[in-house]
């Protein structure tokens, strides 16, 4: 079974520029997730679908970030413009429905902000 | 809010040796508790996993323990490799309705020294 897919695996781009992830969960789950890993910490979550709809992005930053997962399966995420402080790792993790359910992590991207 | 908290930050120990990891967690009303291992420039690897009903689980080498009420848990490895060598991530998830989200802690950096 083919685990959770990222791209681009790294990025490196200038403030104030725009950048876009791309996550392909596991066949079949229905629940998505993006976290953000900064050096030295665990990973944050940012947001959270389950198929089309959002469940939590209470810690998403919204004046520069959003998320969508059109038709229920792929997500992007999008930081536009970026800040220094947008360096970070940004993975991708899927579970089936239910709280009980694990979480799968992707690799992640890893982004550099200049 | 849940804060997850992990003692040492760093560990080193010659092969062979038992080790300990520590964590611990301030609201326990969680739904269940998970220790991860992240290899450098990789994604998050599940290693065990705890419902709030259970105390203790194992796999292979590995075994975990919770107390939920004392707000702590432990990752024991037995017998340690030079393959061992990882940042391991304890992470809680809330009980109650709404998102399914991780808290994880900022992870112990083992280093298992041949």
């Amino acid at each position: 079974e083919a685990g959770v897919a990222q791209s681009p695996r790294y990025k490196i781009i200038e403030k104030r520029q725009s950048v876009a992830f791309w996550c392909n969960p596991i066949s079949g789950h229905a629940t998505l997730y993006w976290y953000q890993q900064i050096l030295g910490q665990g990973p944050k979550l940012l947001i959270q679908f389950q198929n089309n709809g959002v469940v939590d992005d209470s810690q998403l930053p919204k004046d520069r970030f959003s998320a969508e997962r059109l038709k229920g399966v792929d997500s992007t995420l999008k930081i536009q413009p970026a800040k220094l402080e947008d360096s970070a790792v940004y993975l991708c993790a899927s579970s089936l429905v239910g709280r009980a359910e694990t979480q799968y992590f992707g690799p992640g991207t890893r982004l550099l902000v200049l | 809010k849940q804060e997850v908290t992990q003692i040492p930050a760093a560990l080193s120990v010659p092969e062979g040796e038992n080790l300990v990891l520590n964590c611990s967690f301030t609201d326990s009303a969680i739904y269940n508790l998970q220790w991860f291992r992240q290899d450098p420039g990789k994604g998050l690897t599940s290693l065990l996993l705890i419902q709030s009903s259970q105390r203790e689980q194992t796999s292979g080498r590995l075994n975990a323990s919770l107390d939920k009420s004392s707000g702590r848990s432990t990752l024991y490895i037995a017998a340690s490799q030079p393959g061992d060598s990882a940042t391991y991530l304890c992470a809680v998830k809330l009980a109650g309705a709404g998102s399914y989200q991780l808290t994880f802690g900022k992870g112990t950096k083992l280093s298992v020294i041949p």
